[in-house]
């Protein structure tokens, strides 16, 4: 049993540079999330999709657009990578977005941004 | 909006010595979850308080929920060098949708 899958696991991009990161989970999960994790600032939400087909903006959505593919799967994009995108960023997945569900997180991506 | 405060930041203990950490909002919280990050990890789901006043437990680990459901705690006994890692306190909020609001964590450290 899987879980929530992400790839890459590293990544070091330039200035600029696009990339998108992916995200997979199998517990048949309707809600999937990306986070940002910097050092003593806990998790940021980033993006969100309540369930299939719909996607909304978290705490920190400036510089990255997000795309539900189906059911399974989250992809995070960075369009114009910058520094201060550098971070660890994590996927997570929960049965619904609802009180009282918790949350099933990725290995995290480490990305670097030179 | 409504945010979560966790204290610590840090925590350094000797092996056996007992570990707590806090979590407080201004605003009446819904529910507390509570997350543990190994070094180098990903946040692991430990826990959720719903009712004021509850306590649960969990080996060495005990958790409340206050009854004014606007704190909580996470409370080791006897620490181990296994206890080492992050731990998280989240807690869900209404901001269009249903999010889950994490606390900044404390970091604790064991020394053997």
């Amino acid at each position: 049993n899987a879980g929530v899958t992400q790839t890459p696991k590293f990544q070091v991009l330039k200035t600029g540079q696009s990339m998108t990161l992916q995200c997979a989970q199998d517990m048949n999960h309707n809600s999937m999330y990306w986070y940002r994790q910097d050092p003593g600032m806990g998790l940021r939400l980033i993006y969100y999709s309540a369930s299939e087909g719909t996607t909304d903006k978290g705490e920190v959505p400036n510089g990255y657009n997000v795309s539900r593919l189906n059911k399974r799967e989250f992809s995070l994009r960075l369009e114009s990578a910058a520094p201060s995108q550098t971070s660890v960023y994590f996927c997570a997945s929960s049965l619904e977005t609802h009180s009282n569900q918790p949350q099933h997180f990725g290995d995290g991506t480490r990305l670097s941004i030179l | 909006g409504q945010q979560v405060m966790q204290i610590p930041q840090y925590q350094h203990v000797q092996e056996g010595e007992d570990f707590t950490t806090y979590c407080n909002s201004s605003t009446t919280l819904s529910n507390i979850q509570w997350y543990k990050q190994r070094p180098g990890g990903h946040p692991v789901f430990l826990i959720q308080l719903v009712k004021s006043g509850e306590v649960k437990k969990q080996k060495r680990l005990t958790f409340q929920f206050g009854e004014a459901k606007k704190n909580s705690s996470l409370h080791i006994t006897a620490t181990q060098t296994t206890d080492v890692g992050t731990y998280f306190c989240a807690s869900w909020r209404w901001a269009g949708s249903y999010q889950l609001t994490f606390g900044k964590g404390t970091k604790l450290s064991v020394i053997p």
